[in-house]
C-alpha cells in the first residue's frame, strides 16, 4: 500500500538556518502529497500540498516539490524562526479517503 | 470560524472504565476520521465515516467503537480502556470528493488511563 518514509529527527537548528526534511514515498497510481505541522499539545495543521507531479506547494516560507522521478517530496525553508519549532509530518493519500503519515520529524530552532 | 472541535482536551479515565470522546465540526464535511497518536509516532487511522457509512481499519481493536448521529458530531467510545490506550486522539474531517484534498484536524484529546 501507499506509504511514506521520512527523515528521522530530531533536528536542531539556529535561527535563520536552512531547513530540509526529506520525504520519499511508495505508491501505486498518483497520490496527492502533503506536509502537516503539529505544534506542542495541538492537532495537525496542513502546511502545504501538491496534487500532481512537478507541482510545488508553498506556505509560510516553506516549499516542497512533487518529484515523480525520485518519488520525493522534500520540505525546505530558507530561513527558520524559533516559531517554526514543531513536529513535521509528510503524508500521502491512501485509497480514496485516507491518508498515510510518516513518523514525523521534530524540529527545534534555537535563538 | 469553521472548525473541528474536540472535547475534552484532556481526559483521565480508570483502567477498564468506558470512556467517550467527542468531536464536532462546522465545516459540513462528509468524511470524519478518528486517529490515535502515541508519543513520538505518526497518527494511526482507527476508522472513518463517509456520511453514515462506517469504515473500520482492519487492525483497529474491537475495544474501539464509533458513532456518528449526524453530520456535525462523531464520538469515539473505548469500551474497556487499557494502559496501552493512553494516547492523543485526533478527529479530522474531509470534504466530499473523488480524492481527499486535505484533512482538517481538531486539537485532539489527550487520554490518560490510570
Amino acid at each position: 500500500g501507499n506509504s511514506v518514509t521520512q527523515m528521522e529527527g530530531p533536528v536542531t537548528l539556529s535561527e535563520e538556518a536552512f531547513l530540509t526534511i526529506n520525504c520519499t514515498y511508495t505508491a501505486t497510481g498518483y497520490p496527492s502529497l502533503f506536509w502537516y505541522v503539529q505544534y506542542p499539545g495541538e492537532g495537525l495543521q496542513l502546511l502545504l500540498k501538491a496534487t500532481k507531479a512537478d507541482d510545488k506547494g508553498s506556505n509560510k516560507g516553506f516549499e516542497a516539490t512533487y518529484r515523480k522521478e525520485t518519488t520525493s517530496f522534500h520540505l525546505e525553508k530558507g530561513s527558520v524562526q524559533v516559531s517554526d519549532s514543531a513536529v513535521y509530518f509528510c503524508a500521502l493519500t491512501r485509497g480514496v479517503y485516507k491518508l498515510s503519515f510518516g513518523a514525523g520529524t521534530t524540529v527545534t530552532v534555537r535563538a | 470560524d469553521a472548525m473541528v472541535i474536540q472535547n475534552p482536551r484532556y481526559q483521565v479515565t480508570q483502567f477498564g472504565k468506558p470512556v467517550t470522546l467527542s468531536c464536532s465540526q462546522t465545516l459540513n464535511h462528509n468524511v470524519m476520521y478518528w486517529y490515535q497518536q502515541k508519543s513520538s509516532q505518526a497518527p494511526k487511522l482507527l476508522f472513518h465515516y463517509y456520511d453514515k457509512d462506517f469504515n473500520n481499519e482492519a487492525d483497529t481493536p474491537d475495544n474501539f467503537q464509533s458513532r456518528r448521529p449526524n453530520t456535525s458530531f462523531c464520538f469515539l467510545d473505548i469500551r474497556s480502556p487499557g494502559l496501552g490506550d493512553a494516547a492523543m486522539y485526533l478527529c479530522a474531517t474531509s470534504p466530499k470528493g473523488g480524492l481527499v484534498t486535505e484533512a482538517f484536524f481538531g486539537q485532539g484529546t489527550r487520554l490518560t488511563v490510570v
